[in-house]
């Protein structure tokens, strides 16, 4: 099955602090590239960072970095110094160069100030 | 840049009637997809073209489903006879082939309520 499971459906932080998303995905594909999209309230969906599958090092985004754990097909974002902004739901997601493409369910991320 | 746009944004209709939906993506975008997105899930993938062919469509679209992207621009996608379990967001999103990851933009959607 081609799937992508994020295992927390909610998460909460306290603003200024750091925070971790989970995302585990199943492929078979050899080829493809991982995502990590906000879409706040009412809003649009928008890309926060990307991974190529076949690069090793971990992407980073100013305040938001991947940990990815490529033979375990795990594929964190750690949002660091997290600001009011950042309260969105965060979707985990893989797209392939042949088009394919999968979503994860989210999970709804809430910033306490 | 004027990023993808959809239209109408919110659409009332009765269960039993058609209803159509337009998509216009970024300009120089040659992929086009088709989701759906019920409260509190993620987008569920219906169907994409690159260019005006359609390469793939989900298993999950009934045969009252049908897209279409007739000069490799705009897309529509039809739903007819609805039922009330077509109620969702229906999101667009657009992808150049030749990107370096295929990452998609979306647009803002369309929110059908069947009733």
């Amino acid at each position: 099955a081609q799937t992508v499971t994020q295992s927390q459906p909610e998460m909460s932080v306290q603003e200024a602090e750091t925070v971790t998303l989970s995302c585990t995905y199943d492929t078979s594909e050899s080829d493809y590239y991982l995502f990590w999209y906000k879409q706040p309230p009412s809003r649009q969906m928008i890309l926060v960072i990307r991974q190529e599958a076949y690069k090793q090092q971990n992407a980073t985004e100013n305040r938001f970095s991947v940990n990815f754990q490529k033979a375990a097909k795990s594929f964190s974002l750690k949002i660091s110094d997290s600001q009011l902004g950042d309260a969105a739901m965060y979707f985990c997601a893989w797209h392939t160069n042949a088009g394919k493409s999968t979503f994860g369910d989210g999970t709804t991320l809430t910033v306490k100030p | 840049d004027t990023g993808v746009s959809q239209d109408p944004r919110h659409k009332i209709t009765k269960r039993g009637q058609n209803v159509t939906f337009r998509c216009d993506p970024i300009s120089e975008h040659n992929r086009l997809y088709w989701y759906r997105q019920t409260l509190g899930q993620g987008p569920e993938f219906l169907t994409y073209f690159q260019n005006e062919a359609q390469l793939e469509k989900s298993r999950l679209l009934s045969d009252r489903f049908s897209a279409e992207r007739p000069k490799g621009s705009f897309s529509t996608l039809e739903i007819q006879r609805t039922e009330q379990g077509d109620s969702a967001m229906y999101l667009c999103a657009s992808t150049r082939t030749g990107l370096s990851s295929y990452e998609q933009y979306f647009g803002p959607g369309t929110r059908l309520t069947v009733t």
